[in-house]
């Protein structure tokens, strides 16, 4: 499971109020992830992390942040949260990237999730 | 261009049955194609995974088939069972270490 917990695992609250989700890595890796899903939309990139103090947006950034102060941990915040914001919140981590010939890797291991419910 | 259309949404098979999913690309950068597998209340699991200068892979029951000229490629489950029964995402490598995502199938295989 690459040793990646999300923390925490359920959480309600409510519109406006800032929430803060917490992805924790046991291994090192340079890259991390935040996804969200949401029926009908797969996986839709949030935002990614390529090292310490390295971010970028996703396709989806709009209302989230993101900080890595240490390599272990990547956490998402709403600043102030929408009912838009329901969804099931998946940190991910790449492994370090193995190429062969002209193509490369690019395999990416998910934590278990967070159920948000903004109400 | 930088879509992965999914087919279909959901998908009923019996059990022993064969399950195909496809997917669709533009993108001709797209250079790693891989598949994940995801139980309900759990995190997407990698499955298998194919490079565009292979036109099939298999592991076990599941084989990927690659259309390079056609810029599709489908997942196949041979003699489904019941345990398969899962949402699978196909998704592609955009270049910058980012994937890009079909919307899922959901798969049941009735008994």
């Amino acid at each position: 499971d690459a040793g990646i917990t999300q923390s925490p695992r359920h959480k309600v609250t409510e519109t406006g109020t800032p929430v803060t989700l917490r992805c924790h890595q046991t291994e090192n890796h340079r890259y991390m992830y935040w996804y969200r899903q949401d029926p009908g939309h797969g996986l839709r990139l949030i935002h990614y992390s390529y090292g310490v103090k390295d971010t970028d947006k996703g396709e989806v950034s709009d209302g989230y942040s993101v900080s890595r102060s240490k390599t272990e941990d990547f956490l998402l915040t709403l600043e102030s949260a929408t009912s838009s914001q329901t969804s099931v919140y998946f940190c991910a981590i790449k492994k370090a990237q193995r190429t062969s010939g002209a193509s490369s890797y690019n395999e990416q291991f998910f934590g278990p999730g967070t159920r948000l419910t903004v109400l | 261009q930088q879509q992965v259309k999914q087919s279909p949404q959901s998908l009923i098979v019996q059990k022993g049955g064969i399950s195909i999913i496809n997917c669709a690309y533009e993108n001709t950068a797209f250079d790693y194609f891989p598949w994940y597998q995801q139980f309900p209340g759990k995190g997407p699991a990698l499955l298998i995974a194919i490079r565009p200068d292979v036109s099939e892979k298999k592991e076990g029951r599941f084989t990927i088939s690659f259309n390079k000229s056609a810029k599709q490629f489908s997942l196949h489950i041979m003699d489904s069972q019941p345990g398969d029964s899962a949402t699978y995402f196909c998704a592609a490598n955009a270049g910058n270490y980012q994937l890009i995502w079909g919307a899922g199938t959901k798969l049941i295989i009735k008994p």
